[in-house]
């Protein structure tokens, strides 16, 4: 089974610039999330989607990050205006309802350098 | 709000040591519990997912523990090999919605 997909896997932008990452779960799974990794620190819960219907943004700075899943497959990250603080590893995440419950499969991450 | 630590923060062990990572959280009302390795520049790749109705998974040399009353699991990892050496993160999911909360993660370095 193919795993989750994200791309591009680095990315540097000068700060106020936007850049948009993608992700493509594993095929079936209704949930998907996005995490911020800044460099040693945990993984950071940005957006979770169920489908194509958001069910925790909290985290998510509304002001300059956007996400989008409309039609519940794949996703996209946006960061518009980037700032130097945005600099991260971008994680997609998703999770199944068959197979074993909870269990949480990773992608390798866009890393992002804001100079 | 579910919060997630992990204790030690750092920790290095020579080849061939026998060794435990820590990890606690505030709410018991866990749904289940994962462990993670995380390599240097890549993704979290799964260890062991521990169900809450669960006291232990095993895998090779790993052996993952959980103690929902007291809000504790860990991580056991026998006969250390310096490929064991990454970042090892735990995440709990609380209630119905698959709600996420990673802990800071244990950074592990096996010496020769």
């Amino acid at each position: 089974e193919a795993g989750v997909a994200q791309s591009p896997r680095y990315k540097i932008i000068e700060k106020r610039q936007s850049v948009a990452f993608w992700c493509n779960p594993i095929s079936g799974h209704a949930t998907l999330y996005w995490y911020q990794q800044i460099l040693g620190q945990g993984p950071k819960l940005l957006i979770q989607f169920q489908n194509n219907g958001v069910v925790d943004d909290s985290q998510l700075p509304k002001d300059r990050f956007s996400a989008e899943r409309l039609k519940g497959v794949d996703s996209t990250l946006k960061i518009q205006p980037a700032k130097l603080e945005d600099s991260a590893v971008y994680l997609c995440a998703s999770m199944g309802t068959g197979g074993i419950t909870g269990e949480l499969f990773f992608g390798e991450g866009s890393r992002l350098t804001v100079l | 709000k579910q919060e997630v630590t992990q204790i030690p923060a750092a920790l290095s062990v020579p080849e061939g040591e026998n060794l435990v990572l820590n990890c606690s959280f505030t709410d018991s009302a866990i749904y289940n519990l994962q462990w993670f390795r995380q390599d240097p520049g890549k993704g979290l790749t799964s260890l062991l997912l521990i169900q809450s109705s669960q006291r232990e998974q095993t895998s090779g040399r790993l052996n993952a523990s959980l103690d929902k009353s007291s809000g504790r699991s860990t991580l056991y990892i026998a006969a250390s090999q310096p490929g064991d050496s990454a970042t090892y993160l735990c995440a709990v999911i609380t209630g119905g919605g698959n709600k996420l909360t990673f802990g800071t993660g244990t950074q592990l370095k096996v010496e020769l």
